[in-house]
C-alpha cells in the first residue's frame, strides 16, 4: 500500500485529454511539499516529466502539465499519442518517510 | 551530457551482502545529493534511500524496510555513489537504480539487477 495512491490504469484514444490523481495527506502533500511525475517505460530509466509540482524539465512537450491542490495533485496530458504509454508516478515527500511515490498508473493508448 | 551508470548486480543468496556503484559524469558530483530507488518485480518504484552533498554533510536518510542494513556512501573524489547492502532478503530481489536529486529525481541510471535467491 503506497503512501500516496494513483489509479492503477487509464486509457485514452489518440489525441483526447488524459488526467492520473495522486492523493497523499497532510503528512506529505498536504503539508506543502512539492509533487514531482514521472514516466517509465519498463526496461527503460524512469524520466523526469513534472517538478516542482507544475513545471516541465527542458525537452517535455507542453502536453504534459502538473498541478496540486491542498492534498492532491494531477498530471494531464493532451494531444494523446502512442508514444505516452507508459507507466507514471507520482512522488513527494514526508513528514516521517522522507521521499515518497505513489503506486504508479499504466496509460494505454487506445 | 549528465550519465549515471549503476553496476555491481548480481544473484545472492538470503543473508549475504552485495555493494553496488553508481559512477557520475557530466556534472560536479560533490554538489548534489544522489538517491537509491528500487523496482521490484511487477511492482512500482520505491525509494530506498539518499545521500546529501558534501554542503550538507553527506548524512544519509534510509527507508523503513531498509534501514539498519542498507549503507549509502560516497566518494567525491572519484564522483561514484555506493549502496551497502547486508542481510539481503528475498523482498530485496528489484532492479536498483541511481539518481541525481535535483528538483525532484533529475537524472536516472539505467538500473542494476539484484537477485536475492536461494
Amino acid at each position: 500500500q503506497s503512501v500516496l495512491t494513483q489509479p492503477p490504469s487509464v486509457s485514452g484514444a489518440p489525441g483526447q485529454r488524459v488526467t492520473i490523481s495522486c492523493t497523499g495527506s497532510s503528512s506529505n502533500i498536504g503539508a506543502g511539499y512539492d509533487v514531482h511525475w514521472y514516466q517509465h517505460l519498463p526496461g527503460t530509466a524512469p524520466k523526469l516529466l513534472i517538478y516542482g509540482n507544475t513545471n516541465r524539465p527542458s525537452g517535455v512537450p507542453d502536453r504534459f502539465s502538473g498541478s496540486k491542490s491542498g492534498t492532491s495533485a494531477s498530471l494531464a496530458i493532451t494531444g494523446l499519442q502512442a508514444e505516452d504509454e507508459a507507466n507514471y508516478y507520482c512522488q513527494s515527500y514526508d513528514n516521517s518517510l522522507f521521499v515518497v511515490f505513489g503506486g504508479g498508473t499504466k496509460l494505454t493508448v487506445l | 551530457e549528465v550519465q549515471l551508470v549503476e553496476s555491481g548486480g548480481g544473484s545472492v543468496q538470503p543473508g549475504r551482502s552485495l555493494r553496488l556503484s553508481c559512477t557520475a559524469s557530466g556534472f560536479t558530483f560533490g554538489d548534489y545529493a544522489m538517491s537509491w530507488v528500487r523496482q521490484a518485480p511487477g511492482k512500482g518504484l520505491e525509494w530506498v534511500g539518499f545521500i546529501r552533498g558534501k554542503a550538507y554533510g553527506g548524512t544519509t536518510e534510509y527507508a523503513a524496510s531498509v534501514k539498519g542494513r542498507f549503507i549509502i556512501s560516497r566518494d567525491d573524489s572519484k564522483s561514484i555513489a555506493y549502496l551497502q547492502m547486508n542481510s539481503l532478503k528475498t523482498d530485496d530481489t528489484a532492479v536498483y537504480y541511481c539518481t541525481r536529486d535535483k528538483r525532484g529525481r533529475d537524472y536516472w541510471g539505467q538500473g542494476t539487477l539484484v537477485t536475492v535467491s536461494s
